[in-house]
């Protein structure tokens, strides 16, 4: 299974766009890369999924570079309510949706 | 459209009991994973369930199982309770490959 590293914790202002990296060296050739946002005491909630290029969805975009070795998610102009733990997740689609989660990036939206 | 709904969502337990957690699916969707997430870190996989078999599971001891009803439904049982078993326990469905999970709120487990 691929690891992924993100940046522990990130700070931005309501309005800014924010972007997270992940890395995944050791990414496969028939893994996808997912993202999900989480708040406290609740479940993880889908935000975006793709496998090279970019994707864009009407809450965010995924960037993954031609060696696929890692991805950023791009949210456009943050407010207070996308304060959250974010993940990023590589694993195989066809493995029935085994995913393991890294500990995620903690986004902080300041007023 | 109902999401995945868990049962209880919060629950106390004595050391060396016994706790059977439940989920349902969200409609349409057949597979169900289950993961615990400890204060402060990412969800760990703990297994999953297709056609009322476990398919998948993470590295957890036999004291947790699980199972899944014809109608998609599933438990999380764990047993001899230990007070590191205190976290929160996410369900969460799929349908087969496709993409993404979708998970419930949770059930959050006190050991004392």
């Amino acid at each position: 299974l691929a690891k992924t590293t993100q940046p522990i914790s990130m700070d931005s202002y309501e309005g800014q766009e924010v972007n997270i990296t992940c890395s995944h060296n050791n990414i496969a050739t028939n893994d996808y890369i997912t993202w999900y946002q989480q708040f406290p005491s609740q479940g993880p909630r889908f935000i975006i999924q793709g496998y090279k290029t970019k994707v864009t969805n009407e809450v965010a975009s995924l960037f993954i570079p031609a060696d696929r070795k890692s991805s950023t998610l791009s949210l456009p102009r943050v407010s207070l309510s996308d304060t959250a733990v974010y993940y990023c997740l590589v694993g195989d689609l066809g493995n029935f949706n085994k995913f393991y989660f890294g500990s995620g990036t903690k986004l902080n939206v300041k007023p | 459209d109902a999401g995945v709904t868990q049962s209880p969502t919060h629950l106390i337990k004595t050391r060396g009991q016994q706790v059977t957690l439940r989920c349902s699916p969200k409609s349409g969707h057949d597979t169900v994973s289950w993961y615990q997430q400890a204060l402060g870190q990412g969800p760990q996989f703990i297994f999953q369930y297709y056609e009322e078999e476990e398919r998948q599971r993470g590295n957890f001891p036999d004291r947790f199982s699980g199972h899944q009803f014809p109608n998609y439904s599933s438990e999380l049982n764990v047993n001899a309770l230990l007070l590191g078993d205190s976290a929160l326990y996410l369900c969460a469905s799929s349908f087969r490959d496709s993409p993404g999970y979708t998970f419930g709120s949770g059930t959050r487990l006190t050991v004392v």
